[in-house]
């Protein structure tokens, strides 16, 4: 089973910054299959991008996802007050699973 | 509009049985694979299986596998989670999701969810 380790825990951040959330992998995730979801409190979760950088119907292109092997990245270019959420990163080989979240906070 | 609609809310005691649903529209049901993804209260996602409703394939994870079943009823685009006898830690919420395409790929549409609770 591949364990995904998201960094950081928390991460405290403005309005208009940019932010860069990480996702490690225990090994080598098959074809970059590696997806990142937003989540707000009570709700579902949402796909922001996939593949690991195809944006989802509908997400603005202030998110980008990227990376391959074991290293992938979520980036928010400049940040707006909706974008404070958990985000989870998620391999959907084999055998999915995904990490603990981030937890993206207002400073 | 695509969407997946679960079942409400169940309060249930510990040794009972359960079977929560997932109603899909807005699309060829049979041809997406549909999950389920539990949450405990204040944790993280747990990938728990899959199922494709055309011919009820199904894939466990490891630590779901035995605990759970995950069926489907096309003719009325509806997929199921069960349970034959609850434990208090299966309280949780639990996710209906949509993947995008193949057996392993993305969750792009989900359900609402459907808290369950275990309680003596």
């Amino acid at each position: 089973e591949i364990v995904l380790t998201q960094s950081p825990g928390t991460l405290s951040l403005s309005p208009g910054e940019r932010a860069t959330l990480s996702c490690r992998a225990s090994q080598s995730v098959s074809s970059g299959y590696l997806a990142w979801y937003q989540q707000k409190p009570g709700q579902p979760p949402r796909l922001l991008v996939y593949g690991p950088s195809s944006r989802a119907t509908g997400i603005p292109d202030t998110f980008s996802g990227s990376g391959s092997g074991t290293d992938f990245t979520l980036t928010i270019s400049r940040l707006e007050p909706e974008d404070f959420a958990v985000y989870y990163c998620q391999q959907y080989g084999s055998s999915p699973s995904f990490g603990q979240g981030t937890r993206l906070e207002i400073k | 509009e695509v969407q997946l609609v679960q079942s409400g809310a169940e309060v249930k005691k510990p040794g009972e049985s359960l079977k929560i649903s997932c109603k899909g529209s807005g699309y060829s049901f049979s041809s997406y694979w549909i999950g389920w993804v539990r949450q405990m209260p204040g944790k993280g996602l747990e990938w728990m299986g899959i199922i494709y409703p055309g011919d009820s394939d199904t894939t466990y994870s490891p630590s779901f596998q035995g605990q759970v079943t995950i069926s489907a009823d096309k003719s009325i685009s509806t997929a199921y989670l069960q349970w034959s006898s609850l434990m208090a830690s299966d309280t949780a919420m639990y996710y209906c999701a949509r993947l995008t395409s193949r057996r392993w790929s993305a969750f792009d549409i989900w359900g609402q969810g459907t808290m369950v609770t275990v309680t003596s």
